[in-house]
C-alpha cells in the first residue's frame, strides 16, 4: 500500500529553526512535494524534490533521500506566520499526476 | 500572480440534493484537479482532467461524481445526489504539464467548503 508518515504536532519558538520529517513507502517514486496550509484556506507550494539533496528556497530548504525513502522541511528564523500545518505529498509514477498526502504536521510558533 | 478562483466559497446542500462546484484554473494551464479534505483529514486526490477527459480517477470518484470544461475557463465538479459523508472541503488544482521540475507542481485553490444535511 501507499504510506507517507510525518509527525502530527511540533511546536517551536519565534526566530528558531524547526525540522519537520515526512518519510513515505510507495509502490514507486517519481517526486515529493512540500505544501504549507494554514487552518480553512488552500495548499501553497513550498518546494519540490526529485532528485536526492538539499533544494534551498529562502527560508525553507528541502531535503531528500530516495534510498531511505525520507524527506524534511528545514525552516529557519521561524516567524509567528509559519504557524501552519506542513504536508508532505508524493507522486508514486511517472505517467500519474495524483499527489498522495500525509496527514500533515501542525506547526505551532511560540514568541 | 495569477491563482486559481473556486466558487462558492461554502455550500450546503441536503442529502439527494446535486451541486456544482466552480473552479477558474490558471489560464495557461493545462491540466486540471479535483482534491477533497473531510475535516481533520488529509487531502485525498479525486481526478486528473487533460485535453477534455478524465486522465487518472481514484476509487473515490464513483458515478456520483462528474467533472466538465463547459467553456475555455471555468472546470467543474459535480455531485449528483450528495450524501453525508460528501461532506468536506473541495479543492481545486491545476498545473501546467512540461518537462522541467518546477512547472509539474499543482497550484490549488481556495476551496469549496460543502456541507451535506
Amino acid at each position: 500500500g501507499q504510506n507517507i508518515d510525518q509527525p502530527t504536532e511540533m511546536t517551536a519558538t519565534e526566530g528558531a529553526i524547526v525540522q519537520i520529517n515526512c518519510t513515505y513507502q510507495t509502490s514507486g517514486f517519481n517526486g515529493l512535494f512540500w505544501y504549507q496550509q494554514h487552518a480553512g484556506e488552500a495548499p501553497t507550494f513550498l518546494s519540490y524534490n526529485v532528485l536526492d539533496g538539499l533544494e534551498e528556497k529562502g527560508r525553507f530548504s528541502s531535503f531528500l533521500s530516495r534510498s531511505k525513502g525520507y524527506s524534511y522541511l528545514l525552516l529557519k528564523e521561524l516567524q509567528m506566520k509559519d504557524s501552519a500545518s506542513y504536508l508532505c505529498a508524493v507522486r508514486d509514477r511517472r505517467n500519474t499526476d495524483k499527489l498522495i498526502f500525509g496527514t500533515g504536521t501542525r506547526l505551532q510558533v511560540f514568541p | 500572480e495569477p491563482e486559481v478562483t473556486q466558487t462558492p466559497s461554502h455550500q450546503v446542500t441536503q442529502m439527494g440534493q446535486e451541486v456544482i462546484l466552480r473552479c477558474v484554473p490558471i489560464s495557461n494551464h493545462l491540466y486540471f484537479y479535483w482534491y477533497r479534505q473531510i475535516l481533520g483529514q488529509k487531502v485525498e486526490f479525486l481526478v486528473s482532467f487533460y485535453n477534455n477527459e478524465i486522465s487518472e480517477k481514484s476509487e473515490i470518484f464513483d458515478d456520483q461524481f462528474s467533472v466538465e470544461r463547459p467553456d475555455g475557463s471555468n472546470f467543474t465538479l459535480k455531485i449528483r445526489s450528495t450524501k453525508l459523508e460528501d461532506s468536506a472541503m473541495y479543492f481545486c488544482a491545476s498545473s501546467v504539464r512540461v518537462s522541467g521540475l518546477k512547472k509539474e507542481t499543482q497550484y490549488f485553490g481556495p476551496g469549496t467548503r460543502l456541507l451535506v444535511l
